[in-house]
C-alpha cells in the first residue's frame, strides 16, 4: 500500500536560516513525488514534483526537494527562509500517478 | 489564466439534510479530482474523473456521496444524506491529462468548500 509520512507537525525556523521539511513515503513502484503549500483559507499550490532523473528538483518560490531512493525521502529544502513562507506543507506520493496520498502536513513558521 | 472555481465556499446544514458542490476546472484540463480535508489532516482523494470517466472512486463512500461530470468539464459532488463526520473542507483540483494513462501532471487546486454539518 502506498503511503506519505511527514514525521513533524510543526517547524519552526528564524528568517533567514535554512529550513527543511521532511517527508518518507512507502510505494510499491516507482514514486512520483510532489509538494503543496497551503496559505490559509486558500487551496494547495503546486510548489515542485520529482518524477523521473536528476534527484534533486527544483521549483516555485526558491524551494527544491532531494529525492533519495535508499532513504524512500523527499525533503523540501530552502537556503533562506522568508516570514512569507510561514504556511502548511503537504507532501503527495503515487506509484502510477492515478491514486494520490497526501501527508498529514507540517506547519512551517519562520520567525522574523 | 482563470484558476478553479468553487462553490459555494461555506455551507452549514444538519445532520440528514443534502447538500452540492460545484466546481469548475481550468479551461482544457481533463482530469478532475474530488478531495475530503478533514480538520488537521491532509486531503483525501474522493473520485477522480478523465473527462467524463471515472478513473478511481474507490475511497467515495458510495451509499451518501455522488459525483457527476455530465460533459467533462463541471463537476458537481453530493452528499445525501450528510452525517457529522462529513465536516470537511470539500477539494476541488484539475490537471492535464497525459498519454499512456499515467497521471502525473501538477494539480491545480480550488479554494475549497468548507461544509459543517450541525
Amino acid at each position: 500500500a502506498q503511503s506519505v509520512a511527514q514525521p513533524e507537525d510543526q517547524v519552526n525556523v528564524a528568517e533567514g536560516n535554512p529550513l527543511t521539511v521532511k517527508c518518507t513515503y512507502s510505494v510499491s513502484g516507482n514514486p512520483y513525488l510532489f509538494w503543496y503549500v497551503q496559505y490559509p483559507n486558500r487551496g494547495l499550490q503546486f510548489l515542485l514534483k520529482y518524477i523521473t532523473g536528476d534527484n534533486l528538483v527544483k521549483g516555485s518560490y526558491g524551494f527544491e526537494a532531494e529525492f533519495n531512493k535508499s532513504q524512500t525521502s523527499f525533503h523540501l529544502k530552502k537556503p533562506s527562509a522568508l516570514v512569507s513562507d510561514s504556511a502548511l506543507y503537504f507532501c503527495a506520493v503515487s506509484d502510477t500517478g492515478n491514486q494520490f496520498y497526501f501527508g498529514t502536513g507540517t506547519s512551517l513558521t519562520v520567525i522574523p | 489564466e482563470a484558476g478553479v472555481a468553487q462553490s459555494p465556499r461555506y455551507k452549514i446544514i444538519e445532520k440528514r439534510q443534502s447538500v452540492a458542490f460545484w466546481c469548475n476546472p481550468i479551461s482544457g484540463h481533463a482530469t478532475l479530482y474530488w478531495y475530503q480535508q478533514i480538520l488537521g489532516q491532509g486531503p483525501k482523494l474522493l473520485i477522480q474523473f478523465q473527462n467524463n470517466g471515472v478513473v478511481d472512486d474507490s475511497q467515495l463512500p458510495k451509499d451518501r456521496f455522488s459525483a457527476e461530470r455530465l460533459k467533462g468539464v463541471d463537476s458537481t459532488l453530493k452528499i445525501q444524506p450528510a452525517k457529522l463526520e462529513d465536516s470537511a473542507v470539500y477539494l476541488c483540483a484539475s490537471s492535464l491529462a497525459v498519454s499512456g494513462g499515467r497521471f502525473y501532471n501538477e494539480q491545480f487546486f480550488g479554494p475549497g468548500t468548507r461544509l459543517t454539518v450541525l
